[in-house]
């Protein structure tokens, strides 16, 4: 069974720019969560999908924005990029059954370079 | 609010040594998950365990054993004669049951280093 996959794995963007990150969930997982990894401030929370809906959102500004299509591919956007955007960007799918099943699968992460 | 707490920012070790990596948590929950994440450098976040907080029977699973106390708040992560492959950065992470979101709240990590 395949994992969850993100791309690109990698990317190097410039202040002001903006930039689109991609996941797809493990085959038949309907929930996608969006993290943010930095050295100072650790692992955050960005944001959750189910069936296409926002469940949650994490307490960042209105420059991190996301969505889910129907085949539970999610994107996640950041405009305007700001050096503090430079980050790892995990995402994590679960919820096989339509239920929450607490047990999330990570992907392998895009790592944001912004200069 | 929800808080994890791993105090322990860096443990280095030998091989063969047991150690232990202590996860103290906070919340005004009563059913909530607690996990255990390991993050080798590649980066990608391995699931290790999930317990709920009516469960606090302890668990071993090979070299790996976890001790949930709900009296003292905390669910501790002993590696009994790590190894080298052990070297990673471990999270620990609550997520309250509220509203189906699964929400995770991680710890800051404890970066373990295992030396040969």
């Amino acid at each position: 069974k395949a994992g969850v996959t993100q791309t690109p794995r990698y990317l190097i963007k410039t202040r002001g720019q903006q930039v689109t990150l991609s996941c797809s969930p493990i085959s038949g997982h309907r929930s996608v969560s969006w993290y943010q990894q930095t050295p100072g401030q650790g692992l955050q929370f960005l944001f959750e999908y189910f069936s296409e809906t926002q469940r949650n959102k994490g307490n960042f500004p209105g420059r991190f924005s996301g969505r889910q299509f129907s085949n539970s591919r999610s994107e996640m956007n950041v405009s305007t990029l700001e050096l503090g955007d430079s980050a790892l960007y995990l995402c994590a799918s679960s919820s096989l059954a339509g239920v929450p099943s607490y047990e999330q699968y990570f992907g392998p992460g895009t790592r944001l370079t912004v200069t | 609010a929800q808080k994890v707490t791993q105090a322990q920012t860096e443990i280095s070790v030998v091989e063969k040594e047991d150690v232990t990596l202590d996860c103290v948590y906070e919340t005004r929950d009563t059913t909530y998950y607690l996990f255990w994440y390991k993050q080798p450098p590649s980066g990608e976040l391995v699931f290790l365990i999930r317990r709920n907080s009516f469960d606090e029977q302890n668990e071993i699973s090979g070299r790996y054993s976890w001790n949930f106390q709900k009296s003292t708040s905390s669910f501790n992560f002993t590696i009994t004669a790590s190894q080298v492959v052990d070297s990673a950065v471990y999270f620990c992470a609550l997520t309250e049951e509220r509203g189906g979101s699964e929400k995770l709240v991680f710890g800051k990590g404890t970066k373990l280093t295992v030396n040969p």
